[in-house]
């Protein structure tokens, strides 16, 4: 069980520049979920895979933030015209299936300069 | 919609002691799934332990257990014999069981817990 993978570990941008990170789901994970995290919260959803379809999205923050997770395996998560305000910590979970425990990921920490 | 509360920000215990992390929930259903996790600092949120709402008997896990109180709508984590490693934020999390809404967990603020060696 190598566990749920993400990358970067940090990423500092200038703001108004797209950033893209990438999360690795345990192998046999058919179910991937990303969430936000801001400094003294709990994690915040944003959007759920099964495989390939995206069967959650209405809770990415603004129609700056996208997500894919192409052929059902890894996953990225987009934000396009950083802000301030995206300052956060970026954590991508997995599951067997989407009543089962979700394991995650060390998260990507995102600063905007 | 559900709201997880958790009212205590930060909690301390003297090693070997034993400490209770409180959290409440609001929830209109009768059938969902409560969780706690451990986030170490710059580590990883890990799985404590997990309580199914139709389920009476509290779970266990080693020297973690938790009071689920359904109608009181309350569920709190004991830590017995706290250890050094124990030193984490702690989150206390719903979901819900009807399918097509089990997907996403709904978080509480979580509780610094610090351990005095």
């Amino acid at each position: 069980d190598t566990g749920v993978s993400q990358d970067p570990r940090h990423k500092i941008t200038k703001r108004g520049q797209n950033v893209t990170f990438r999360c690795d789901p345990i192998s046999e994970h058919n179910r991937l979920y990303w969430y936000r995290q801001t400094l003294g919260q709990g994690p915040e959803f944003l959007t759920y895979f099964q495989n390939e379809a995206q069967l959650e999205k209405s809770r990415l923050l603004s129609d700056r933030f996208s997500a894919e997770r192409p052929k059902g395996s890894f996953s990225t998560l987009e934000i396009q015209r950083t802000e301030q305000g995206d300052s956060a910590m970026y954590l991508c979970a997995s599951s067997l299936e989407a009543g089962e425990p979700q394991h995650f990921g060390d998260g990507t920490r995102l600063s905007i300069l | 919609a559900q709201t997880v509360t958790q009212s205590q920000p930060e909690m301390s215990v003297q090693e070997a002691e034993t400490v209770t992390l409180s959290c409440t929930y609001d929830t209109s259903e009768s059938d969902y799934y409560l969780f706690w996790y451990k986030q170490p600092p710059s580590r990883q949120m890990i799985l404590v332990i997990r309580q199914e709402a139709y389920k009476q008997q509290n779970a266990t896990e080693n020297r973690f257990s938790v009071n689920f109180q359904k109608a009181a709508k309350s569920f709190s984590l004991k830590i017995s014999d706290s250890q050094l490693g124990d030193a984490a934020m702690y989150f206390c999390a719903y979901r819900s069981a009807i399918g097509g809404s089990n997907y996403q967990l709904i978080w509480g603020a979580g509780t610094k817990l610090i351990i005095k060696p």
